[in-house]
């Protein structure tokens, strides 16, 4: 499978952000997971999509972290933006192999 | 809860080979609930797999390494390893170790990374 993301976004403190991860066409019923990097630190896993819509947040994960989805589309939907939120923002899934595969990530400004 | 922690030198000669291990702590690496891999991350670039492993011994290789990456499994130290031959500038990166579950409804659990440079 094959991940694409925007490489930025942007949005306003306070405002919603939605980040889009497309699979590629022959893989659109995978299930994804969203990972978040704020500046500097490891990588952090916040939920996982399925191609139904449905999502589990990770173990802490506040719920302004929202999942969705819409045929090959997996989102990531934070509303009530904080600066802490500022960060670059991976999807990922795996195949029938076991390989894992990464998007390119979008790297999310607020303003 | 599930803790990974990386550790191994931070810089390697082009040509020899890089080590890092992955200690885990909270669950056993001979459990079934998690893939054990290895993610790297180049300075100001994305993420890479690059290999991962399970319980059952078997291992899965990022294809574009050509080969060049080994990871195995220390049940008595509950940790597992990377071994990357050939080193080029190229491999210079925070590596990550990562648990991933088997279940929908588990956590994925990232180390904090070890930057390895290469470099004469």
């Amino acid at each position: 499978p094959v991940l694409t993301q925007a490489s930025t976004a942007s949005a306003s403190l306070g405002s919603s952000v939605k980040l889009t991860c497309t699979l590629s066409s022959e893989h659109s019923s995978f299930i994804i997971a969203w990972h978040q990097q704020q500046p500097g630190k490891a990588p952090r896993y916040l939920m996982k999509v399925k191609s139904t819509g449905i999502y589990i947040r990770g173990s802490g994960i506040p719920d302004r972290f929202l999942g969705s989805s819409s045929g090959a589309d997996r989102y990531l939907t934070i509303s009530n933006l904080q600066s802490e939120d500022e960060a670059d923002y991976y999807c990922e899934t795996w195949d029938s192999d076991s390989n894992w595969v990464f998007g390119g990530g979008t790297k999310l400004t607020v303003l | 809860q599930l803790q990974l922690q990386e550790s191994g030198p931070g810089l390697v000669k082009p040509s020899e080979i890089l080590s890092l291990t992955c200690a885990v702590s909270g669950d056993s690496i001979i459990s079934s609930t998690y893939y054990w891999g290895w993610v790297r991350q180049p300075p100001g670039k994305g993420l890479e797999w690059i290999g991962s492993s399970y319980y059952s011994g078997s291992t899965y290789y990022n294809a574009s390494l050509k080969s060049r990456a080994t990871i195995s499994a220390d049940t008595s130290k509950n940790h597992f390893s990377l071994k990357l031959t050939s080193v080029t500038a190229a491999d210079t990166a925070i590596y990550y170790c990562l648990g991933n579950p088997v279940l929908y409804d588990g956590d994925a659990n990232w180390g904090q990374g070890s930057l390895v440079i290469v470099s004469s």
